[in-house]
């Protein structure tokens, strides 16, 4: 089992819809948990970071996290064609590192 | 605005080469890190260094070294560059508490071994 595990998609949705992306993790101690979002050809940047259960809202982002079930997810709402991207869910497993999902590729639609 | 600079683009080098990819951050960022992204397998850890001249193995270490002689340049060496080398290498810096601090990558060089 991977410990970190994402769909790899590719996750179609419409242009305005929610795109949900889930993630889930197999290390129970884990406490801090990251969406980093990677255009084709460049670099991942962060989009949101989330530490406590619930829900995390920026944006038209929210991260949603429930460490009893062990998982992690990112709704985008009103989804844009410029949120085409692969979309990588990482965990912390020190201070110093951090264990990544493969990602998922999200299109979106016009 | 963090930058960090990845000192190659692309890189062709044959099997056998010593091959070194340089990396260099200008917001004094303690950590610093190199990454390689396969198809499928995501981001994976070669090595970190949380200061000059530290440096700790990551999850694939083998068949690469790394140099932190100043705090703001962190070198990744190939000591003899085989096919299964061939990858994207990302580098990567942050503040001290990770869990706080997100990683700023540059833009990556994608090696070749032939």
């Amino acid at each position: 089992q991977k410990e970190v595990e994402q769909n790899s998609g590719p996750l179609s949705v419409p242009e305005g819809a929610i795109a949900s992306l889930n993630c889930t993790y197999s290390d129970r101690v884990s406490q801090s948990f990251f969406w980093y979002r990677q255009y084709s050809g460049k670099s991942p940047e962060l989009i949101m970071s989330i530490y406590s259960n619930g829900d995390k809202e920026d944006g038209r982002f929210t991260a949603q996290l429930n460490k009893a079930s062990q998982y992690v997810s990112l709704l985008i709402r009103d989804s844009q064609p410029s949120d085409s991207a692969t979309y990588l869910c990482a965990v912390n497993r020190s201070n110093y590192q951090l264990i990544w999902g493969a990602g998922t590729k999200l299109i979106i639609k016009p | 605005d963090v930058k960090v600079t990845q000192s190659s683009r692309y890189l062709v080098k044959r099997t056998g080469e010593k091959v070194f990819l340089e990396c260099v951050q200008d917001m004094d960022h303690e950590n610093m890190f190199w990454y390689r992204q396969d198809p499928g397998l995501g981001l994976r850890l070669i090595y970190f260094s949380y200061d000059v001249k530290m440096k700790e193995k990551g999850d694939i270490p083998e068949g690469y070294s790394v140099s932190r002689e100043k705090k703001e340049r962190f070198s990744l060496i190939l000591e003899s560059a085989s096919t299964n080398q061939t990858s994207m290498y990302l580098c990567a810096s942050s503040l001290p508490q990770l869990n706080n601090s997100p990683l700023h990558f540059g833009n990556g060089t994608r090696l070749t071994v032939t």
